[in-house]
């Protein structure tokens, strides 16, 4: 069964400091893979997405990266903000979208 | 950007009733989805749709559900007697090959 497992489930960080969020998958045929900020009570945006052949991909303060050999992702938020409490979401793609839990980003002052 | 569109916003139904949640996706996007979060769950997939079929769909997308596109532009899920565990987000996504737009969502609540 494709999945795909997130961690942590849940961080809390200092507005200001830095965090990596992970995504491991077996996923298979890897199409895509994306992240996705969440908030609460609504749908999910697209932060980056990357093919198979792209290592690395940023959108502002996020930057994602891929190792589709071991199939790994991680997130990376840069100087976080209050405004990025959200859940940020792991979503692989071969037809179907396959989505991992999510991890629960809380930034506090 | 483009937008993908629900409606209603919240849905309050009793248990046993018909509901309908409507989807407006994007025009020139050809793959729909249907996915549904419970509260403080991950999000569910339920069914994909492609050239006016389903494609794939769920173990939880039983003979209770169904999608239709009636027109070429809407893309509706019925859900046939709502049952209390259906209350749940449920969002609408339409998608490329290449990058997928969710909408806002639809709030089920079934009493």
């Amino acid at each position: 069964k494709n999945q795909v497992e997130q961690s942590p489930q849940s961080l809390i960080i200092l507005e200001g400091k830095n965090c990596t969020l992970q995504c491991n998958y077996t996923v298979s045929p890897f199409s895509n893979l994306r992240w996705y900020k969440q908030d609460t009570g609504r749908g999910p945006v697209s932060l980056t997405i990357m093919t198979f052949s792209e290592n690395t991909k940023s959108n502002g303060r996020y930057t994602a990266t891929l190792d589709a050999d071991t199939k790994q992702s991680s997130l990376h938020i840069t100087a976080s903000q209050l405004s990025d409490s959200a859940s940020y979401i792991c979503v692989v793609s071969d037809y179907k979208l396959s989505f991992g839990a999510g991890t629960t980003v809380t930034v506090r002052a | 950007e483009p937008e993908v569109t629900q409606t209603p916003s919240h849905q309050v139904t009793q248990m046993g009733q018909e509901v309908i949640l409507r989807c407006v996706p994007i025009s020139n996007h050809l793959y729909f989805y249907w996915y549904r979060q419970i509260l403080g769950q991950k999000v569910e997939f339920l069914v994909s749709f492609y050239n006016n079929e389903i494609s794939e769909k769920s173990e939880i997308f039983d003979d209770q559900f169904s999608v239709e596109r009636p027109d070429g532009s809407n893309f509706t899920l019925k859900i046939r007697s709502t049952k209390l565990e259906d209350s749940a987000m449920y969002f609408c996504a339409s998608a490329t090959n290449t990058e997928a737009f969710f909408g806002q969502g639809t709030r089920l609540t079934v009493v």
